[in-house]
């Protein structure tokens, strides 16, 4: 059964606009969240990462907003640009020795010039 | 900069062949992880290991298994290889602590 969720498979936005990328969650013993974004042929790479103890991480162009009563988090990309084209995952941790994420589907995201 | 290598970026096996996949990682990381990347299925987590010599089945182990004989060195197994394998193969390498994993650029392995 899929812990985490992203409802949207995809998502386009006219550059220069905003891009929301949403994931819901089902764990409540989920204490850390992180957003990967990962191109064609490469590994995933880390972005954006926020615990459970803030309802908002920003980090330049990138924000993401955790609620937790709703299991639900989002990615804001302002402005986004052609360069975020990518597909972008969504992952949570129960913390733990190993760290284990779960995964979301992903969202592809095009960013139209 | 962390570095995670991977041995091959693609990879044509045949049903029934064994097939080794490298991993290194050069950060002295503690925990490394397999996933496959499936097309509507994300990343699973295929295997992870928090040690050297230490293992744990992640949510797909079935016809795979693992090896991790030195701390920056995991390797991927399938025994018996079967087309339903074919998949984009990642592996990745953490801290000890929660926290981010990086991640190699993949293997893309395809079984005919």
């Amino acid at each position: 059964d899929q812990q985490v969720k992203q409802n949207s498979p995809s998502l386009s936005v006219q550059e220069g606009r905003i891009s929301i990328l949403n994931c819901d969650y089902t764990n409540s013993m989920f204490d850390y969240f992180l957003w990967y974004k990962k191109y064609p042929a490469e590994g995933p790479t880390f972005l954006i990462s926020i615990s459970s103890i803030k309802d908002k991480n920003e980090d330049g162009r990138f924000t993401v907003f955790l609620n937790k009563s709703a299991k639900h988090l989002s990615l804001h990309i302002v402005p986004s640009q052609p360069g975020d084209s990518a597909v972008y995952f969504c992952a949570a941790s129960a913390g733990g020795g190993a760290n284990n994420l779960f995964f979301g589907t992903g969202t592809r995201l095009t960013v139209i010039p | 900069d962390v570095k995670v290598t991977q041995s091959s970026r693609y990879l044509v096996k045949r049903t029934g062949e064994k097939v080794f996949l490298e991993c290194v990682q050069d950060m002295d990381h503690e925990n490394m992880f397999w996933y496959r990347q499936d097309p509507g299925l994300g990343l699973r987590l295929i295997y992870f290991s928090y040690d050297v010599k230490m293992k744990e089945k992640g949510d797909i182990p079935e016809g795979y298994s693992v090896s991790r004989e030195k701390k920056e060195r995991f390797s991927l197994i399938l025994e018996s290889a079967s087309t339903n394998q074919t998949s984009m193969y990642l592996c990745a390498s953490s801290w000890a602590v929660p926290g981010e994993q990086y991640f190699g650029p993949g293997t893309r392995l395809t079984v005919t």
